[in-house]
């Protein structure tokens, strides 16, 4: 069993305000870690797919790093908007790929 | 191009019915996934296809599931007969490569079928 954590579990966050949270995973077997971002009722959708330790990627106003020697990886919002507000999910490729629980942000205009 | 596309959405069932999701990839992955999240908790892997064939079936909880995937296109999932803690949102993804990492960037998902055991 393969102990993908994400935390925290939820935030609120103010419209405008920068927002961060953490994705851990095993430091071994690591092939990519993958970010999704997941509105109910819709599908998830892929924001970034990170394969090499030092990785930082950029989508707009949100971004990512990515420490595979230490195990975890941090998405940050930069300048939050309502539109954010969604499950943000990170899944880990050691052998099959293996999801956190996500984490659920609420942007308050 | 299409999406990963699921059926039903959302279905309601009692206790010891059965019930079929379907899950049409995008066309050319060879790869489909099944994923269940149960209510506040992360997605859990059920199985693995490559075209026809079940490449990893360790996540289906018990034998009251059975999935198959006719001539490497579409997918079902099968539950027979459904019990309370069988309910969740069912998730279908297909990708060109296991890791994710190739041009799709990612797997691609379906909206998921909400399935509620009564």
């Amino acid at each position: 069993i393969l102990n993908v954590e994400q935390s925290p579990q939820s935030l609120h966050v103010q419209e405008g305000d920068s927002t961060n949270f953490t994705c851990s995973f095993p430091s071994s077997n690591f092939y990519a870690l993958h970010w999704y971002r997941w509105e109910t009722a819709k599908s998830p959708e892929a924001l970034f797919v990170m394969t090499l330790n030092g990785d930082e990627k950029k989508k707009g106003r949100i971004s990512a790093t990515l420490n595979t020697k230490e195990g975890y990886s941090y998405l940050y919002i930069k300048g939050s908007q309502p539109e954010d507000s969604a499950t943000y999910l990170c899944a880990f490729y050691g052998y099959k790929l293996s999801f956190g629980a996500g984490t659920t942000v609420t942007v308050r205009a | 191009e299409a999406g990963v596309t699921q059926f039903p959405s959302h279905s309601v069932i009692e206790k010891g019915q059965t019930v079929t999701l379907r899950c049409d990839p995008i066309s050319g992955h060879d790869n489909l996934y099944w994923y269940r999240r149960v209510m506040g908790k992360e997605i859990k892997f059920l199985l693995h296809f490559v075209k026809e064939s079940k490449q990893d079936e360790s996540g289906m909880p018990n034998n009251r599931f059975l999935a198959e995937r006719t001539g490497g296109t579409y997918s079902t999932l099968k539950v027979q007969p459904a019990e309370l803690e069988d309910s969740g949102v069912y998730f279908c993804a297909s990708s060109q490569d296991l890791t994710g990492t190739g041009e799709d960037y990612g797997y691609t998902f379906g909206s998921g079928t909400r399935l509620t055991v009564v």
